[in-house]
């Protein structure tokens, strides 16, 4: 199926660092969505973002919407080691007339204390 | 608020047997759920649009026949691997969508032997 394209695909930081990853596609969407998922669960859902240019926090955590509507960014700051895990990007296409939403490839997040 | 639950978290089949995969929205009602396929360190592949009160939406590629998919109520998907074998083997996720933003449920590991 389609995914977006989301970068890095892989992150080693050192305790304490911020992170940064992206997610950008070709179409235009109308909701963007970032997950964190940890080995053998099912992912949960960090922040979701409704309208272009929205910025959104949760904790430590920081995304935007872009304004061109193809692109979103998860910032972590202060990373935690229980931020391992691997983080993906949903997003739901606005002329597909469905609730389908597609993922990212993912960013797998590794935080050495 | 927002909980999705699947059953069971674990199963193991005989080649060749049917195994269910139950989805619950447990604090809201979907008219919409997701099932997706996560093969080891890939991103999640949709496979299927479960609507409920009609009939599923497959994603290319995916037998509708060897992947029955049920939504008779506004809480409940199933999921059916019919024959199954072991190249079925996966971990099986579902997600109910709940105005814009979708909620995932824990994951259900199939491992057919």
């Amino acid at each position: 199926g389609q995914q977006l394209n989301q970068s890095p695909q892989s992150m080693f930081i050192q305790e304490g660092e911020d992170v940064s990853m992206n997610c950008t596609s070709s179409s235009i969407f109308n909701t963007w969505l970032w997950y964190k998922q940890d080995p053998g669960e099912g992912p949960v859902l960090l922040i979701a973002l409704y309208k272009a240019g929205e910025l959104t926090s949760n904790g430590r955590l920081t995304a935007q919407f872009g304004i061109t509507r193809k692109d979103s960014f998860l910032n972590i700051s202060a990373s935690i080691p229980s931020d391992v895990g691997i983080y993906f990007c949903a997003g739901q296409n606005a002329t597909s007339g469905t609730y389908k939403y597609i993922f990212g490839t993912g960013t797998r997040l590794k935080v050495l204390a | 608020g927002a909980v999705v639950s699947q059953h069971p978290s674990r199963v193991i089949c005989k080649s060749g047997t049917s195994v269910k995969i139950e989805c619950r929205s447990l604090d809201f009602q979907a008219t919409t759920m997701f099932w997706y396929r996560q093969f080891p360190k890939q991103s999640l592949m949709l496979m299927a649009t479960s609507n409920e009160g009609s009939k599923a939406t497959y994603e290319q590629g995916v037998e509708k026949d060897k992947f029955l998919i049920n939504h008779a109520s506004l809480t409940l998907s199933t999921l059916t691997v019919t024959s199954a074998h072991p190249e079925d083997s996966s971990f099986y996720i579902c997600s109910a969508s709940l105005g814009n933003t979708i909620y995932f449920g824990e994951g259900s590991w199939l491992t057919v032997v």
